[in-house]
């Protein structure tokens, strides 16, 4: 399809296992976001990249997450040892150059994260 | 730090009533406003935006002012549909290309 892809749509883990989601953004977007959505919040950020390199990684919340774009198309965001607090909606969105600052971000439909 | 607060709770309406769901913002600066909706089943989508004071966003029977003077950004339809059920979120630009989400409301139109 046309729009932001992400894999997989629902994961359910042990803590203290290792998470892999994958986010395919619209062809051609250069700017690509992750953001974490936990129950009865709005999205919070996370990462910005531009082509391939992390522009902003200011909202990881501990160094158990991380990502990687390297090809400046899809993006891995990489979670450690999982906790229970990690559960939420990772959501990843992209934008052409610069779209942020037009606010118009593209989002996928999100990974749902469960840690038992 | 810049952040923007909804009202709390879902809205529960009639199909042709008139929808106001309430944003204020906290932010050094005048940062652009955006409500975002997410349908059932669907990503996040920008609905409208503004991106300085009094400036009015609109789009699809929507409609939000920006207001410096309340700090508001309130959004309104004057007639709702069935379809305008999904959950909409109040947010704001702030430091570097990051955009600030207020928690969301939840509507819900009934026929």
């Amino acid at each position: 399809g046309a729009g932001v892809s992400q894999t997989p749509s629902n994961k359910v883990t042990e803590k203290g296992k290792y998470v892999e989601l994958r986010c395919d953004p619209i062809s051609g977007h250069t700017a690509l976001y992750w953001y974490r959505q936990s129950l009865g919040q709005g999205p919070e950020f996370l990462i910005y990249f531009q082509g391939t390199g992390a522009a902003d990684d200011s909202g990881l919340p501990n160094d158990r997450f991380f990502a990687v774009r390297p090809e400046g198309s899809v993006s891995t965001l990489k979670i450690q040892r999982t906790e229970r607090g990690d559960s939420a909606v990772y959501l990843c969105a992209s934008s052409p150059q610069g779209g942020a600052n037009t606010g118009e971000l593209f989002f996928g439909e999100g990974s749902r994260l469960t840690v038992l | 730090g810049d952040s923007v607060t909804q009202m709390e709770g879902p809205v529960t309406l009639s199909e042709e009533a008139f929808l106001t769901i309430n944003c204020t913002y906290t932010a050094t600066g005048y940062p652009s406003l955006f409500w975002y909706v997410q349908y059932p089943g669907e990503g996040l989508q920008l609905l409208l935006k503004a991106t300085k004071a009094d400036d009015k966003g609109s789009n699809k029977g929507f409609e939000a002012t920006y207001r410096k003077e309340t700090t508001s950004f309130h959004l309104e339809k004057g007639s709702v549909q069935v379809s305008d059920s999904a959950v909409y979120f109040c947010a704001l630009i702030y430091g570097n290309n990051r955009l600030a989400f207020g928690k969301g409301n939840q509507v819900v139109v009934i026929p």
